[in-house]
């Protein structure tokens, strides 16, 4: 069956470091991968969304990158902010069905 | 302007009754979702609605009964609330479905709470 896998439930992360999350599939061929943010009580905001045949997308602090060898995704913040601390959830999509990831807790720690 | 907005934001009920979670988008999509999501914070998707029609309907109960009377709008209603309903319940839409515009937009969300 098909599976999803962020790295950890939290991280935690000192500011002004690179914070890395990983986002692992399996039995899965997504055509575009999506990171949301989600803070608590408030529901998911999309960040940015990577293409099958992209490697690696940038959007001021944020980089994604995307493996298809691997069946993974890394999503990195630069020079990380405690505004940063949200839960972070990767979403696989190919047709019409998207599935996502549980999410992973980031803590910026001042 | 909220872009996706959904009523009740907070619902609590006692087993075995009916309860309705409407949802609304001001953005022009195509496609409506409804997601629930647990206490382990799953995020899981439950129905989709392109124009009006349905396009998912995940494995969930037939208490669940989606409603779209028209693009804009997606209605969740429940029937013969169980304990393990109780979650929160997000309303979504994107431009289109499967493809690069299939961004989703979230509500607010709807906590449901059935003692």
């Amino acid at each position: 069956s098909q599976k999803i896998e962020q790295n950890s439930e939290a991280l935690n992360i000192q500011e002004g470091k690179t914070a890395t999350l990983t986002c692992n599939y399996t039995n899965y061929s997504p055509a575009y991968l999506q990171w949301y943010r989600q803070d608590p009580g408030r529901g998911p905001v999309f960040l940015l969304l990577i293409r099958e045949n992209e490697k690696e997308k940038r959007k001021e602090r944020l980089k994604v990158t995307f493996d298809t060898t691997l069946k993974q995704s890394l999503f990195h913040i630069t020079a990380s902010q405690p505004a940063d601390s949200a839960t972070y959830l990767c979403a696989l999509v190919r047709d019409d069905k998207i599935i996502f990831g549980k999410g992973t807790r980031l803590h910026i720690l001042p | 302007d909220t872009a996706v907005s959904q009523t009740p934001k907070y619902l609590v009920t006692q087993m075995g009754n009916d309860k309705s979670i409407k949802c609304e988008q001001n953005l022009g999509h195509d496609t409506m979702y409804w997601y629930k999501q647990d206490s382990k914070k799953f995020l899981k998707i439950m129905f989709s609605y392109n124009n009006k029609e349905l396009i998912i309907n995940e494995t969930v109960p037939n208490r669940f009964s989606p409603k779209s009377p028209d693009k804009a709008h997606l209605n969740l209603h429940i029937n013969s609330l169980e304990l393990g309903d109780s979650a929160v319940y997000f309303c979504a839409s994107s431009q289109d479905i499967g493809g690069s515009t299939d961004t989703q937009y979230f509500g607010p969300g709807t906590r449901l709470t059935v003692l």
